[in-house]
Formats: C-alpha cells, structure tokens, sequence
C-alpha cells in the first residue's frame, strides 16, 4: 500500500533552516510528483509546491520561491523540502502528499504523509 | 491567480444531507477534489475529477461541479463526517485549496 513517511517534529531559531524528508512506499516513486503542504495551527492547508519524480523539475508558490527549495533522491525514494530563514509565522505542520494527474489539468493529492511539526521559536 | 471560496462552517443534522460549496472563477471548467481533515489527522481525499469517489470512500459522498460553484454533498451524515472539508483545483501549474469548511453533524 501507499506510505509516505515523513521525518520527525523540529523546533528551530528564527533565521535558521530546516529541512523535512517523506519517503515514498508501495508504488514507483519516479512516476508522480510529489506536492509539500502546511498548515498553521488553527488555519487551513496552504499549497507550497511540488517537484517531480521522474526529473526532479519543480514549480513553487510564489511567496516561497525564493526561500524554499525540493529535491529528491530517487536511490532511497524520498523527496525532501528545505525552507530557510524561519519566522514564527512559518510555525506549521508541514505534509508531503503524492500528486496523481488523471489528464490536463486534472491533478490532486491522493495520499498524504503523516505531518511533521516545525515550531519556530527564539 | 484564481481564489477559492468556502463557507467557513456548515451544520446538518444526524441522517440528513449536507452540502458544502466551493466558489472560484469558472470554476467548472476545472477540476475539483475534496479532502476530509479531522482534528490532528492528516488530509483524506473523499472526491477527486469532480465526482469519482476513491476506493474505501462510502457512497454518502458525491461531487458536482458546474459555473462558478463545486458542491461536495453527504446524504445521511453520520457523526464520523464531523470533520474540515477542503477542496482543490490545479490553476495555471499550481495548487489552490479552498479555505476549509468545518462540517458540524448535531
């Protein structure tokens, strides 16, 4: 069946990195993309970005463009997602999901990783 | 980009129907998938291509989409639906959620 296990909780400075892992099982991890979520506590889920299996080719939310960045590694079938200069307002549970495309512009997440909780806290 | 606009809370009965709309911007010309979150649970998806129900998703819930408006509807809502609805759409190569609904089954 499909897993996607992600890495455990981390609590971070302000200003610094941190960097979220989901290892992909049950399926072939270079045919689907893999998309990266949060959601602030108490709010709802907020779309980042997602990368590729196959190639590795990405495409962001503009407002984290320019500090986040995903990769994969396709050896060990996880994709990771590293976001650098934290802020409190970056504290959020953190998802990977697997992106299934049916045609044109049809895609969705069908599973989901189990979270990991990034505070970010002086 | 293109906003997706959800009723923040919506309440039903035990064994009645419940609907819960998404609005956007011709919105179906689009696709539109539904997720089920309950509190301190990871997302679910109950609807995806509008209308297509994924495997282990009871029939209670179905999709529509037509205009400007999604409706994700749960006939005979049971007190297990209680649960954040959010739906999706892909748009110009990015994903937009909807703000979520809160379902109240009382």
């Amino acid at each position: 069946q499909v897993q996607l296990l992600q890495s455990g909780a981390e609590v971070k400075k302000p200003g610094a990195s941190v960097k979220v892992s989901c290892k992909a099982s049950g399926y072939t991890f270079n045919n689907y993309n893999i998309g990266w979520v949060r959601q602030a506590p108490g709010q709802g889920l907020e779309w980042m970005g997602s990368i590729s299996g196959y190639n590795g080719n990405t495409n962001h939310e503009q407002k984290f463009r320019d500090r986040v960045t995903m990769t994969t590694d396709t050896s060990t079938s996880k994709s990771y997602m590293e976001l650098r200069s934290l802020r409190s307002d970056d504290t959020a549970v953190y998802y990977c999901a697997r992106l299934r495309s049916s045609g044109g512009t049809n895609y969705y997440f069908d599973y989901w990783g189990q979270g990991t909780l990034v505070t970010v806290s002086s | 980009s293109s906003e997706l606009t959800q009723p923040p809370s919506v309440s039903v009965s035990p064994g009645q129907t419940a609907s819960i709309t998404c609005s956007g911007d011709k919105l179906g010309q689009k696709y539109v998938s539904w997720c089920q979150q309950k509190p301190g649970q990871s997302p679910v998806l109950v609807i995806f291509q509008d209308n297509q129900r994924p495997s282990g998703i009871p029939e209670r819930f179905s999709g529509s989409n037509s205009g400007n408006t999604a409706t994700l509807t749960i006939s005979g809502s049971q007190s297990v639906d209680e649960a954040d609805y959010y739906c999706q759409t892909w748009d110009s190569r990015m994903m937009l959620f909807g703000g979520g609904t809160r379902l109240t089954v009382l």
